[in-house]
């Protein structure tokens, strides 16, 4: 059974950090795009970034270029998501999926990051 | 002016059609985009249902029924999520997505309401 799990989301200051993890199981990771998801209380979703199955290529939404990177570590069967320089605006449902060339065939359940003081 | 435009709200009855449209911004044409579709209902992540681009290049997300089914419309520069049979179970948020300047976009969601 597929499984992608999300964790390290929670309250943090403007301005602060966090980094999100996703644990793969179920599938070999090793082989798959991964992207993050996140979508704002009430609102739609919004694509955040991918990375490409080895990590040598990664595309961000504009709104985080420069404050969030994405990585993995397919020896781990993990994602990641190194949010810097957070804003109200980035509260929000995280989600990773896998990714299919667009085809975002496998959800986790999402974590919660809340951006406030 | 967003990229991909979708109706905020939709209502239709049991055991009719629905077609959920996806506009795309003036100067994208949508004859060159593949259209993605994802369902999501309350408290749960988004689900995929399908891709489509042509009816040759066209993908069924898996397990998911034939009655949901995709097309464009040229004229409208517009992609369609077309829903036969409507179950009360249809009921959710339906987002389309395309990938434009290196970014996948989403549009903004319609809320189907079966009744």
């Amino acid at each position: 059974e597929v499984q992608l799990v999300e964790s390290g989301g929670g309250l943090v200051q403007p301005g602060g950090s966090l980094r999100l993890s996703c644990a793969a199981s179920g599938f070999t990771f090793s082989t798959y795009y991964m992207t993050w998801v996140r979508q704002a209380p009430g609102k739609g979703l919004e694509w955040v970034a991918n990375i490409r199955q080895d990590g040598s290529h990664r595309n961000y939404v504009d709104s985080v270029k420069g404050r969030f990177t994405i990585s993995r570590d397919n020896t781990k069967n993990s994602l990641y998501l190194q949010m810097n320089s957070l804003r109200a605006e980035d509260t929000a449902v995280y989600y990773c999926a896998r990714d299919e060339g667009g085809s975002l065939t496998e959800w986790g359940r999402g974590t919660l990051v809340t951006v406030s003081s | 002016q967003a990229v991909l435009t979708q109706p905020s709200s939709l209502s239709a009855s049991p055991g009719a059609s629905a077609s959920l449209t996806c506009t795309l911004r003036s100067g994208i044409n949508v004859g060159t985009y593949r259209i993605y579709w994802y369902q999501q209902k309350p408290g749960s992540p988004p689900q995929y249902l399908l891709r489509y681009n042509s009816d040759s290049d066209k993908q069924q997300g898996s397990g998911v029924p034939s009655r949901f089914s995709g097309s464009k419309d040229a004229s409208a520069n517009a992609g369609i999520l077309l829903i036969s049979g409507l179950q009360s179970e249809d009921e959710a948020d339906y987002y389309c997505m395309i990938w434009h300047s290196s970014a996948w976009v989403f549009g903004g969601g319609t809320k189907l309401t079966v009744l």
